[in-house]
């Protein structure tokens, strides 16, 4: 079955830049969204087909995806980003899959 | 506006079956390239993603748990249903639907309902 890997904690600085890994075989052969939960919420789409913004989703986050990789960059990372991101991708085998989530800590 | 609402049991003995249904308002069912999907998430871990039906009632579960789910539409009563059977203490979870945009391969869960804390305990 196919798998999406996170790595379970990020710590950064206000300000700082943000970059929130996701690997998988071949990712970059499918579309990767990305999710924003903060604690006692539902999840809120932050990337979707790898680079593109919902409306209202703030310019300082942005995606990419290419090899094995996906990667959720926040640009001048606030306090109000300290969340848990999961990255999400479909599979012709395996149908939805999710990352285990990074949980972002804004120091 | 879109809007998901989860409903069912919040507390269920072992073996017995969830029934969790998922109201949508805003959009219809029937919208191609649109679907539902049921995601849960236990206490302190990941989203885990269960189901999902599209509006041309195409049909997919997790590999894991497709012997004990089920999911229906009714697209006259704006309704997603899940059904789970001879649950455990490990599908004790947050219960989710989601609107999926865009069908598979490139599709985005852009609306969520509120979720549904189910516990499972006798």
């Amino acid at each position: 079955s196919y798998e999406l890997t996170q790595p379970p904690s990020l710590s950064v600085s206000p300000g700082q830049t943000a970059n929130i890994t996701c690997s998988g075989e071949k990712l970059g052969d499918k579309y990767a969204c990305w999710y924003q939960q903060k604690p006692g919420q539902s999840p809120v789409v932050v990337i979707y087909q790898d680079t593109k913004r919902p409306p209202g989703i703030p310019e300082r986050f942005s995606g990419s995806n290419s090899g094995n990789t996906a990667t959720l960059t926040i640009s001048g990372t606030q306090a109000m980003d300290e969340a848990d991101y999961y990255c999400q991708a479909w599979d012709r085998t395996t149908g939805v899959v999710f990352g285990g989530g990074t949980k972002l800590t804004v120091l | 506006q879109v809007t998901l609402k989860e409903s069912g049991p919040v507390l269920v003995k072992p073996t017995e079956t969830l029934t969790l249904t998922c109201t949508v308002s805003g959009f219809s069912l029937n919208n191609a390239r649109m679907g539902v999907s049921w995601i849960r998430q236990p206490p302190g871990k990941a989203l885990e993603w269960l189901a999902h039906i599209f509006a041309n009632d195409e049909k997919s579960y997790r590999t894991s748990l497709k012997s004990r789910l089920t999911i229906s539409k009714d697209t006259s009563r704006s309704q997603v249903v899940l059904t789970m059977t001879n649950v455990d203490s490990v599908d004790t979870a947050t219960y989710y639907c989601a609107r999926i945009q865009g069908g598979f391969s490139q599709g985005l869960f852009d609306y969520w309902g509120q979720g549904i804390l189910v516990t499972v305990s006798s």
